[in-house]
């Protein structure tokens, strides 16, 4: 089956700076690489999402890239808020499968 | 739409004893899914339903878990006797696209 790897675990940067948090995945079959934010004590909520034929993909501050080759792709956020402050998963899935496997999270947290 | 809905949102119960989780998807969403959350081991995907059939259940940790869709409506965890290391966040997600829609999550504590 898929697996997830997402690093860093933890990320801390200034508010105004950016922050990168990258994801790498085993499955050459998988094709949908979403991303969910979850707020401390609520609930995973989707906020950007890629499919494989696409490279990138921008909404407003938010970005996620792909490389199909090197199977990983990162979500990027610029000019941080503190309210950007959660924890960050990303996922894979294949076509058809319906079967979303995340990675571990990143916690990010930014600095006022 | 209210989304997804999950009872109750705490549970506390001692060792051994039998848990129920249960699971409101969003109508008509045809899939329904279970994760467990925990801060060794993140988002686990333990069972997932199509149209009420189990689909893939490799994620269940073992025989105490056992999940049912009895109907679109309703879904259910069970975890038989409960374990001290069962404790975690329970998570139940529906979607008729590729979107996840979660619910709030079932706090279990197995004392």
């Amino acid at each position: 089956g898929e697996n997830v790897e997402q690093h860093p675990s933890t990320l801390s940067v200034q508010e105004g700076d950016s922050a990168v948090i990258k994801c790498t995945y085993s499955d050459s079959a998988s094709n949908y690489f979403p991303w969910y934010k979850q707020e401390l004590g609520k609930r995973p909520q989707l906020i950007i999402d890629i499919r494989s034929n696409v490279g990138e993909k921008k909404d407003q501050r938010i970005a996620v890239t792909l490389n199909k080759t090197a199977k990983h792709f990162s979500l990027h956020i610029t000019e941080t808020q503190p309210e950007d402050s959660a924890v960050y998963f990303c996922a894979a899935e294949m076509y058809n499968n319906n079967d979303m496997r995340f990675g571990a999270g990143t916690r990010l947290t930014v600095k006022p | 739409d209210a989304g997804v809905i999950q009872s109750p949102r705490h549970e506390v119960t001692e060792m051994g004893q039998e848990v129920t989780l249960r699971c409101k998807p969003i109508s008509g969403h045809d899939y329904l899914f279970w994760y467990r959350q925990t801060m060794m081991r993140g988002l686990e995907l333990l069972i997932y339903f199509n149209n009420n059939v189990p689909i893939d259940d490799s994620g269940m940790p073992e025989d105490r878990f056992s999940a049912k869709m009895p109907n679109a409506s309703f879904s259910t965890l069970k975890i038989q006797p409960s374990e001290p290391r069962d404790s975690a966040v329970y998570f139940c997600a529906s979607s008729k696209g590729r979107q996840l829609f979660f619910g709030s999550g079932t706090q279990l504590s197995v004392l």
